[in-house]
This record gives C-alpha cells, sequence and structure tokens, in this order.
C-alpha cells in the first residue's frame, strides 16, 4: 500500500520568513496530493492540493511542488504570520484511498 | 449549517464498556470515513464507506463496527473499550473514494478517553 514520509516533524520560523514542509510518497498510482492545515481543537481542513498532471500550484502565500519523477511533493508558506501555527498534514491519493502523513507541527514566532 | 458534524465532542468511559459516536453530514456526499488521531498526532484511516458499503477496513479490532444506515450518516459503535483507544476520532466525507473524490471535509472530532 502506499507510504507517505513527511518532513520536519517539527517546524519554527520568525514570522515573515518562509516555511517549506516535504513529503515522499510510494506507489506510483497515486495521483491527487492535498495538503490540510489542522488548528488546536479542530478537524483538518483543505488548504491546497494538486493533482498529478499538473508541477506546480499556488494561492497567495501558499504553492504546492510536485515531483512525480522522484515521488515526491513540497508545501511552501512565505510571509508566515503567527495565524499559520497548526499542524500540517500532506497525503496522497490513489483510487480507492488517500493516506495521510505525519504531520508537521509548525510554530511561526512573532 | 455544520458541513460534518459529530456527536458527543468529549466522551469519558471507563475500560469494558460501550460506546458509540455519531457522525452525519450534509453536503450531499457519497462518501464517508473514520479516522483516528493519537497523542502524537497520527491521522489513521479506519474505515471507509461509499453509497453505504464499506470499502476500506484498515486491520482495525472488530469490537469497533461501523454502521451507515444511509449515505448522509456513519455511526462508531466500540464494544469493550481499552485504554489504548484513547484518541480523538474524526469523521470526514468526500465526493467519492480516493484521489478522485477530492477534498474530504473532517467533522470536529470526538475525544475519547478511556479510564
Amino acid at each position: 500500500g502506499e507510504n507517505v514520509e513527511q518532513h520536519p516533524s517539527t517546524l519554527s520560523v520568525q514570522e515573515g520568513d518562509s516555511a517549506v514542509i516535504k513529503c515522499t510518497y510510494s506507489d506510483s498510482a497515486s495521483n491527487y496530493f492535498p495538503w490540510y492545515k489542522q488548528e488546536l481543537g479542530k478537524g483538518p481542513q483543505l488548504i491546497i492540493d494538486i493533482r498529478s498532471n499538473v508541477g506546480e500550484k499556488k494561492d497567495q502565500r501558499i504553492a504546492v511542488t510536485l515531483n512525480k519523477t522522484a515521488k515526491h511533493f513540497s508545501l511552501h508558506i512565505t510571509e508566515t504570520q503567527p495565524e499559520d501555527s497548526a499542524v500540517y498534514f500532506c497525503a496522497a491519493g490513489g483510487y480507492q484511498k488517500v493516506t495521510f502523513g505525519t504531520g508537521t507541527k509548525l510554530q511561526v514566532i512573532p | 449549517d455544520t458541513a460534518v458534524s459529530q456527536t458527543p465532542k468529549y466522551l469519558v468511559t471507563q475500560m469494558g464498556n460501550d460506546k458509540s459516536i455519531k457522525c452525519e453530514q450534509n453536503l450531499g456526499h457519497d462518501t464517508m470515513y473514520w479516522y483516528k488521531q493519537d497523542s502524537k498526532k497520527f491521522l489513521k484511516i479506519m474505515f471507509s464507506y461509499n453509497n453505504k458499503e464499506l470499502i476500506i477496513n484498515e486491520t482495525v479490532p472488530n469490537r469497533f463496527s461501523p454502521k451507515s444506515p444511509d449515505k448522509a450518516h456513519l455511526n462508531l459503535h466500540i464494544n469493550s473499550l481499552e485504554l489504548g483507544d484513547s484518541a480523538v476520532y474524526f469523521c470526514a466525507s468526500s465526493q467519492q473514494l480516493g484521489g478522485r473524490g477530492g477534498e474530504q471535509y473532517f467533522g470536529p472530532g470526538t475525544r475519547l478517553t478511556v479510564t
């Protein structure tokens, strides 16, 4: 089955700096790569997603890149703000299932 | 209107008891899921249902029994609760299964504590 590895597990950045979270997946049949943000006490919420026919997608301060050959994808957050502090999950979606990474706790220091 | 709702939000119970968690979605989605999130924040799928049919059962002990009375509801019943069942349980829904289904909408979670 699919295996998704996510790094780093924790990340601290100064407000205004950029944050990068990286994930690798194992199943070349996976074709959908969402990123979720989980705030304290809440359920995960989708922030951006990308399909395998696209190499990069951007939405304001958030961007995702996908390298299908190397089977890795990354989340980039620019100009970080304190409200970006949360746990972020990558995931890889195949035919029947979406497999989540282990999560990255991002702390943005004011 | 809440898209995916779960009840109860908190559940404290003793070992050996039986408990249920209810989930409802008003998005008209075909697929619903149960996830378990442990203290390390790992999010692990337990079950997925598509049009009321069980599709995925991720080697979950048979003390856990999901039931989908209709496409909008997916309940989770747990028998003979154990300490290791303590976790946050999330219900989620999507339009279709897997990657084709796109965004998953998560409920607010049910924090289960077994003492």
